[in-house]
């Protein structure tokens, strides 16, 4: 099992819907939880970060933290075709370091 | 805003040869990372380091080293290359531990 697993995508919306973006982790430990976004051939740029349980909103994004389940995910409301990029999960765990996930690619169609 | 920076966006080597990636950061960031990133096999994490002069092996550090001599800046070296480690390599900073990381632009790194 990985460490940190994303849906494996891709995902594809409309312009305008809801992209919901869902990662899960195996250590019970973890206490940082971040989504990056990346763009074909650029480098991961950080858009969430999120350490305690519950919601956490930010403009058109909300990151949920589930701890007891071990789930983090994202949502990207009013989806725009600039949104379309790969999103890495990633989890700070006991170890000390991130571990990402392989990232799902998401296509918001105009 | 921080400002991660890698000294090459292109570099390609021979096989065998030693080869230095560069890595500065402007934002006195105590936390300095080097992972590379490949098709199908997500970002993997090669060292890190928490202090000067300090390191730490991550996930994949064979045929790799790393050197902090200052804190701003964080130097990974291969040893001798191989064709295996042509890759896309993104060096990283962050305030702290379990803090959110910021990322250069990326070396994309060719072995022959």
């Amino acid at each position: 099992q990985k460490e940190v697993e994303q849906n494996s995508g891709p995902l594809s919306v409309p312009e305008g819907a809801i992209a919901s973006l869902n990662c899960t982790y195996s250590d019970r430990g973890s206490q940082s939880f971040f989504w990056y976004r990346q763009y074909s051939g650029k480098s991961p740029e950080l858009i969430m970060f999120i350490y305690s349980n519950g919601d956490k909103e930010d403009g058109r994004f909300t990151a949920q933290l589930n701890k007891a389940s071990q789930y983090v995910s994202l949502l990207i409301r009013d989806s725009q075709p600039s949104d379309s990029a790969t999103y890495l999960c990633a989890v700070w765990g006991n170890a000390g370091k991130s571990t990402f996930g392989d990232g799902t690619t998401l296509t918001v169609k105009p | 805003d921080v400002k991660v920076t890698q000294s090459s966006r292109y570099l390609v080597k021979r096989t065998g040869e030693k080869v230095f990636l560069e890595c500065v950061q402007d934002m006195d960031h105590e936390n300095m990372f080097w992972y590379r990133q490949d098709p199908g096999l997500g970002l993997r994490l090669i060292y890190f380091s928490y202090d000067v002069k300090m390191k730490e092996k991550g996930d994949i550090p064979e045929g790799y080293s790393v050197s902090r001599e200052k804190k701003e800046r964080f130097s990974l070296i291969l040893e001798s290359a191989s064709t295996n480690q042509t890759s896309m390599y993104l060096c990283a900073s962050s305030p702290g531990q379990g803090q959110p990381q910021h990322f250069g632009d990326g070396t994309r790194l060719s072995i022959l």
